[in-house]
């Protein structure tokens, strides 16, 4: 596709359930983020890879958060025993090269996760 | 801790008007700064980056400045649109690559 592609668009679910958020980078780039954004506030950084493996989970708060990006393509997001303080946009960015430099992330998006 | 600033954190103008939006940053070894427009319900776009040697950098209507010694930045939007009803975000990166995010100034352009 010609852009950074999220499924679903808006997830609702139940307080203890889990769930999978899925993102779909633009071809050929090889850093992939995720960021999760409250409203009213700036993205938070959760993880970000470099072609399979995560390079900097640092952000993501608790061993109930997890990615994965078996291929160095499509990544999952996964919650388990989501709790309301869940609830978020979920921001998936892509760019070429990852680490410093000006190379551009390309945002998704983004996945509407509710936590009843 | 590294901090990114912006103010106001919302505004409102007439359709046609200039304004400025400001940010500032305590991200040290400073690498680069984006400002992002993100629309309602959709991923932040970048607008412009600039790296520590550049004061200012145009992208149409929007225009970025840059001042590492005091770490402040500014996008002033001319004459601006309906379409520039959005919320703009500031990014700074560090050398070691991570990225820090405002929280972002809500504008509202009125007819």
């Amino acid at each position: 596709g010609a852009g950074v592609s999220q499924t679903p668009s808006n997830k609702v679910t139940e307080k203890g359930k889990y769930v999978e958020l899925r993102c779909d980078p633009i071809s050929g780039h090889t850093a992939l983020y995720w960021y999760r954004q409250s409203l009213g506030q700036g993205p938070e950084f959760l993880i970000y890879f470099q072609g399979t493996g995560a390079a900097d989970d640092s952000g993501l708060p608790n061993d109930r958060f997890f990615a994965v990006r078996p291929e160095g393509s499509v990544s999952t997001l996964k919650i388990q025993r989501t709790e309301r303080g869940d609830s978020a946009m979920y921001l998936c960015a892509s760019s070429l090269l990852a680490g410093g430099g000006t190379d551009t992330q390309y945002f998704g998006p983004g996945t509407r996760l509710t936590v009843l | 801790k590294n901090q990114v600033e912006q103010s106001p954190q919302s505004l409102i103008i007439l359709e046609g008007k200039n304004c400025t939006l400001q940010c500032n940053y305590t991200v040290s070894p400073f690498s680069n700064l984006r400002w992002y427009k993100q629309d309602t319900g959709r991923g932040p776009v970048s607008l412009t980056i600039m790296t520590f040697s550049e004061n200012t950098k145009s992208n149409g209507r929007y225009t970025a400045t840059l001042d590492a010694d005091t770490k402040q930045s500014s996008l002033h939007i001319t004459a601006s649109q309906l379409s520039d009803s959005a919320s703009y975000i500031c990014v700074v990166k560090g050398n070691a690559g991570k990225s820090t995010f405002g929280d972002g100034t809500t504008l509202t352009v009125k007819p």
